[in-house]
């Protein structure tokens, strides 16, 4: 069964610095890979997704994906306050009813 | 904006007794989910409703059980809640295809006493 684990639990970045966030999966074959953004006020959101190899940039944040090393990341650039929030990794082998999250990053962005 | 929409926000309710929640979307979407997000923020899928056909977690106990009555709604009872079942449940739905996204609704946050 699908492990995606993440890491680190909690991160707080300076408003500006590069944040960067971690995800790991367990199921090689897994090829649709989501990050999520989730504030107490506004739900979860998704910030971008990717399914092959490589980078894909939404705005300020950058996925890059390297299946063979079963490790998905997630970069936001220039950070703001209003980019706190926990942030959630979203890991399926074939598509939206199998996705699995891991258990969040919580973000702190202090000016 | 919201497009997906859950009610109520919050429900405090007693051991045993029945709950249901209500989701509603309106982006013309075929797939439907319902998810619980426990106290570590930990999401699980607990349904998914396409065209009438329905995905169970088979870790989903049975006094859970989803309901709908066209493609645009998908509510969720729970018959007689247990303290395990405090939780946010959130609604989410997508259009066909593996590479569609999720939108979720606020999410309804049940306490059992």
């Amino acid at each position: 069964q699908q492990k995606v684990q993440q890491s680190p639990e909690s991160l707080t970045v300076s408003e500006g610095a590069m944040a960067s966030l971690n995800c790991t999966f367990s199921d090689g074959t897994s090829n649709n890979f989501r990050w999520y953004r989730q504030h107490s006020a506004k739900g979860l959101e998704v910030l971008v997704s990717i399914f092959s190899d490589g980078e894909k940039e939404e705005g300020r944040f950058t996925a890059h994906l390297n299946r063979a090393n079963l490790h998905v990341s997630l970069h936001i650039r220039e950070p703001q306050p209003s980019d706190s929030a926990v942030y959630l990794c979203a890991v399926s082998p074939t598509g939206n009813y199998k996705y699995v999250f891991g258990a969040g990053t919580r973000l702190k962005v202090i000016a | 904006e919201t497009a997906v929409f859950q009610t109520p926000n919050y429900h405090v309710t007693q051991v045993g007794n029945e709950v249901s929640f209500n989701c509603k979307q309106t982006l013309g979407h075929d797939t439907m989910y319902w998810y619980k997000q426990d106290s570590k923020k930990l999401l699980k899928i607990m349904f998914s409703y396409n065209n009438k056909q329905l995905i169970v977690n088979e870790t989903v106990p049975r006094r859970f059980s989803p309901q709908s009555s066209d493609k645009a709604h998908l509510n969720l009872r729970i018959k007689s809640v247990e303290p395990e079942d405090s939780a946010v449940y959130l609604c989410a739905s997508s259009s066909q295809g593996a590479h569609e996204r999720l939108f979720f609704g606020h999410g309804t946050k049940l306490s059992v006493l």
